[in-house]
């Protein structure tokens, strides 16, 4: 099974729109980690945001907000305010086990956003 | 406070052939992460040090790749010998606590013809 399924390869949006980018992940630890990353054309992965299996409230950055279904095991990343120079690939990525202790990465397949003026 | 540094940028080799790629992590960062993103996919990890012990390389084509971190700051990952699957972009990352969020290089582009 996938531990992390993306099942939007892509996505438009109008500028200064809202948009979600969808994220279920798979695992059976009770510790985990949630991230997303963007990657530009340009190459470079830049990480945006992140939640903890334990965080009891939705994780924000700026113009970017995760929401958090634990019970569903879902991820989303919201992005409001769409600007042009969010049109890049997003990918959500999990941590299996605690901060500081053994663990494992896995990536999913990616979003590919494109923001239309 | 400087990024991962990784080099070469890009690099075409013959299968067959071996190439190494190098990489610095932000200073004082311990875990180091290496990755293999093949062109439409997301990044695949690879091998995953705590300072210069190796934590998960579970993923690692042992057969083929290698790598090491023999003073807990820079890496190489190797490839002997290369096959035409091993093109790809080998990303390296580091964070501070095991575990946290990562910091990516801006990756080496792999050929292999």
């Amino acid at each position: 099974a996938q531990k992390i399924t993306q099942t939007q390869p892509g996505m438009f949006v109008q500028e200064k729109e809202a948009v979600t980018l969808d994220c279920t992940y798979d695992t059976s630890d009770q510790s985990y980690g949630l991230f997303w990353y963007k990657q530009p054309s340009s190459g470079e992965m830049i990480f945006l945001i992140y939640q903890g299996s334990y965080d009891e409230q939705n994780a924000t950055e700026g113009r970017y907000s995760l929401n958090f279904q634990k019970a569903r095991k879902s991820a989303n990343l919201v992005i409001s305010a769409s600007q042009l120079g969010d049109s890049a690939m997003y990918f959500c990525a999990m941590r299996e086990g605690s901060l500081y202790n053994f663990n494992k990465f896995y990536f999913g397949s990616g979003t590919k956003l494109n923001v239309k003026p | 406070e400087a990024g991962v540094a990784q080099s070469p940028r890009y690099k075409i080799i013959e299968k067959r052939q071996s190439v190494a790629f190098w990489c610095n992590p932000i200073s004082g960062h311990a875990t180091l992460y290496w990755y293999q993103q093949i062109l439409g996919q997301g990044p695949k990890l690879l091998i995953q040090f705590q300072n210069n012990g190796v934590v998960d390389d579970s993923q690692l084509p042992k057969d083929r790749f290698s790598a090491e971190r023999l003073k807990g700051v820079d890496s190489t990952l190797k490839i002997q010998p290369a096959k035409l699957e091993d093109s790809a972009v080998y990303l390296c990352a580091s964070s501070h606590t095991t575990g946290g969020e990562q910091y990516f290089g801006p990756g080496t582009r792999l050929t292999v013809t």
